[in-house]
């Protein structure tokens, strides 16, 4: 069964609006999570690091005001969009590591359409 | 700095055929993880592979198998009398092996279609 959820899987919202994407590790503690984007036909592009307890470290051009990250536990971190635009349209998909051998999770994915 | 090239986009082969997917890596690490996983229409990230740097022996699963060659900083995908739910996109990718650096670095992916 999968180690790291998201949810949702997928949501619609409007323009102008809020949407916060959970990503949980189901059955460890993760101190760092990552969070990707994924435009259609491309590859997961790292958006930001999570790190439980701590501000997130974002990647250069990644609006940091615009993709909110809180990661307020070891076994959750969430991405909220805010103001929400269609050109934020994409799969979002976070990732959590074990901290055992390097193993890497990743959870289900999360398609957000902006209309 | 790090980067992962898999130089082919598609790829459409028949069932039955066998396919190679390419992956070239770069990084001046020492010790690192590289991976392959395959992602459906779905959107999932389904993993197939991890092999760290200092494990150089090829591996097989099913009709999977990898070739890792550090001379060549390659890590390559073959499938086995290819099926058509083989079809999806697969990605090579490279993660640091160090402390606080576990950023997955990924290869733009190739898009296999495999007709019946």
């Amino acid at each position: 069964g999968a180690v790291v959820s998201q949810h949702p899987s997928r949501v619609i919202c409007k323009s102008g609006t809020s949407v916060k994407i959970e990503c949980r590790s189901l059955d460890f503690q993760a101190t760092t999570m990552f969070w990707y984007r994924q435009f259609p036909k491309k590859s997961l592009m790292l958006m930001a690091t999570s790190n439980e307890g701590s501000k997130a470290t974002y990647e250069q051009g990644v609006e940091k005001d615009k993709f909110l990250i809180n990661h307020a536990s070891l076994t959750l971190s969430t991405l909220t969009v805010t103001s929400a635009h269609p050109e934020d349209s994409s799969f979002y998909i976070c990732s959590a590591h074990s901290g055992q051998g390097g193993t890497i999770y990743f959870g289900e994915g999360s398609w957000l359409t902006v209309v | 700095a790090q980067k992962v090239t898999q130089a082919q986009t598609e790829i459409s082969v028949v069932e039955k055929e066998d396919v190679t997917l390419d992956c070239v890596y770069e990084t001046r690490d020492t010790t690192y993880y590289l991976f392959w996983y395959k992602q459906p229409p779905s959107g999932e990230l389904v993993f197939l592979i991890r092999r760290n740097s200092f494990d150089e022996q090829n591996e097989i699963s099913g009709r999977y198998s990898w070739n890792f060659q550090k001379s060549t900083s390659s890590f390559n995908f073959t499938i086995t009398a290819s099926q058509v739910v083989d079809s999806a996109v697969y990605f090579c990718a490279l993660n640091r092996a160090r402390t606080g650096g576990f950023k997955t670095i990924f290869g733009a992916g190739t898009r296999l279609f495999v007709k019946a």
